[in-house]
């Protein structure tokens, strides 16, 4: 019963694609997330989304763009793909802002 | 601005050895403080969190931390490290408000037998 969990695991796609990363969580949360992990294990948001509604969203580029068809969804999908994007991604929710977050497993995007 | 910074990049402990990971954080107010952990090719698992109230605070795994107003600080600790804590350690902290999570650049853990 995984709490929250997002598809693929791995992603390898060339530079110019057009890829989808799911992410669904069980837990009856209002806030989910998307952050991104890069090379140096350095974590940053990306976005927030509260109940479907877009709440934050890091001076991340447009190529970038989540959708929340229920609150119990997050997908993120990123156009035009550049090798910097190569980062591993992680989706996470909450009860509501400011309370403990539980994030996926992750998904590992490579760009060559 | 806001930021949560972890001194320490990596560390190495020996096992049966005790452990002290620190964390310092720049805010205006008190914020949320958390510790998060990282095995190698997995998710981020919640350690332990610190709200208000009592400034020691008990996680899972054994770990506990301590908030330090005075010194902004909220470090983690462990008695006795067992090989299976070899991990990356994040610190992070929300407002409470902004909803995001402002995570530290992590530490390393290495533990030797």
């Amino acid at each position: 019963d995984t709490a929250v969990s997002q598809t693929p695991k791995y992603l390898v796609t060339q530079m110019g694609n057009d890829k989808s990363i799911k992410c669904e969580q069980n837990l009856g949360h209002d806030t989910m997330y998307w952050y991104k992990q890069d090379s140096k294990k350095f974590l940053k948001i990306m976005f927030s989304y509260n109940n479907k509604e877009l709440i934050i969203n890091e001076t991340v580029p447009n190529r970038f763009s989540p959708k929340s068809p229920d609150k119990a969804h997050l997908n993120l999908h990123i156009n035009s793909l550049e090798l910097g994007d190569s980062a591993v991604y992680f989706c996470a929710s909450s009860l509501r802002g400011g309370s403990e977050q539980f994030f996926g497993p992750g998904t590992r995007l490579t760009v060559l | 601005a806001q930021s949560v910074t972890q001194p320490d990049i990596h560390i190495t402990v020996s096992e049966g050895a005790s452990l002290e990971l620190r964390c310092n954080y720049s805010y205006g107010a008190t914020p949320y403080l958390f510790w998060y952990v990282q095995s190698p090719g997995q998710g981020l698992q919640l350690l332990l969190k610190y709200f208000s109230g009592d400034t020691l605070v008990q996680g899972i795994k054994g770990f506990e931390a301590e908030f330090k107003r005075s010194q902004s600080s909220f470090n983690l600790r462990k008695p006795s490290v067992h090989w299976s804590d070899a991990a990356e350690y994040f610190c992070a902290a929300d407002t409470g408000t902004a909803s995001k999570l402002t995570f530290g650049t992590g530490t390393r853990l290495q533990v030797t037998l």
